[in-house]
């Protein structure tokens, strides 16, 4: 069975401009979230989806947003980049919200210049 | 503010010897107990949960978990240079709350030769 499978794998920005990444969960499973990884850290939440809605929202600002689709695929979306954004995107899928484990993807890594 | 401690490490060992890793939480509640290895470079890949006081086995790691201490530990035996990886702890709150795991900044982990 395929893992959690994320794109891009490696993406380059400037600041001020917009990014999308893109997430497909494990077959089966109804949870997505979204982590960001700086080095030396572990990860940071940012948004958990669960049935198409949104179940939870980390300390990020505004200009980071989310949806689940339909077949529980899920996009995160970054507007006005800033330097400090630049990290390892993590997507992760759960069978359900509560005491299942997270399924990371291979996560990508965004670099803003 | 509901925090999961690890030390940073580095944790050195010799090949062959046993690798303790520690977790404390803050969160008394908190109800499901994760451990990820990360390879620099790579993403979070799940080695164990545990949900039960007590110890869980599986090949040559050990999860253990003290929810009146409030920690939570993994042991690898017979220690490998592939094992050489960062470790995350994860940990998350009680039924009925947000469901969304905490994790540490993870225990750096160096097996030699």
């Amino acid at each position: 069975d395929a893992g959690v499978t994320q794109s891009p794998t490696h993406l380059i920005k400037t600041r001020g401009q917009h990014v999308t990444l893109r997430c497909s969960p494990i077959s089966g499973h109804k949870s997505v979230s979204w982590y960001q990884q700086v080095l030396g850290q572990g990860p940071q939440f940012i948004f958990q989806y669960y049935e198409k809605e949104e179940r939870g929202r980390g300390n990020f600002p505004d200009r980071f947003s989310a949806r689940q689709f339909p077949n529980y695929s899920s996009e995160l979306n970054v507007n006005a980049l800033l330097l400090g954004d630049s990290a390892l995107y993590l997507c992760a899928s759960s069978v359900d919200r509560a005491g299942s484990p997270l399924h990371f993807g291979n996560g990508t890594r965004l670099t803003v210049t | 503010q509901k925090e999961v401690e690890q030390n940073s490490g580095p944790l050195s060992v010799p090949e062959g010897a046993i690798a303790s890793l520690n977790c404390t939480y803050s969160d008394r509640g908190s109800q499901s107990f994760f451990w990820y290895r990360q390879y620099s470079g790579k993403s979070p890949e799940l080695i164990m949960f545990i949900y039960s006081n007590g110890d869980k086995e599986d090949g040559r790691f050990t999860a253990q978990l003290n929810k009146a201490s409030q920690y939570v530990s993994l042991l690898i035996r017979d220690s490998q240079p592939s094992d050489s990886a960062t470790y995350l702890c994860a940990v998350k709150p009680p039924s009925g709350g947000s469901y969304i795991p905490t994790f540490g900044r993870g225990t750096s982990l160096i097996v030699h030769p």
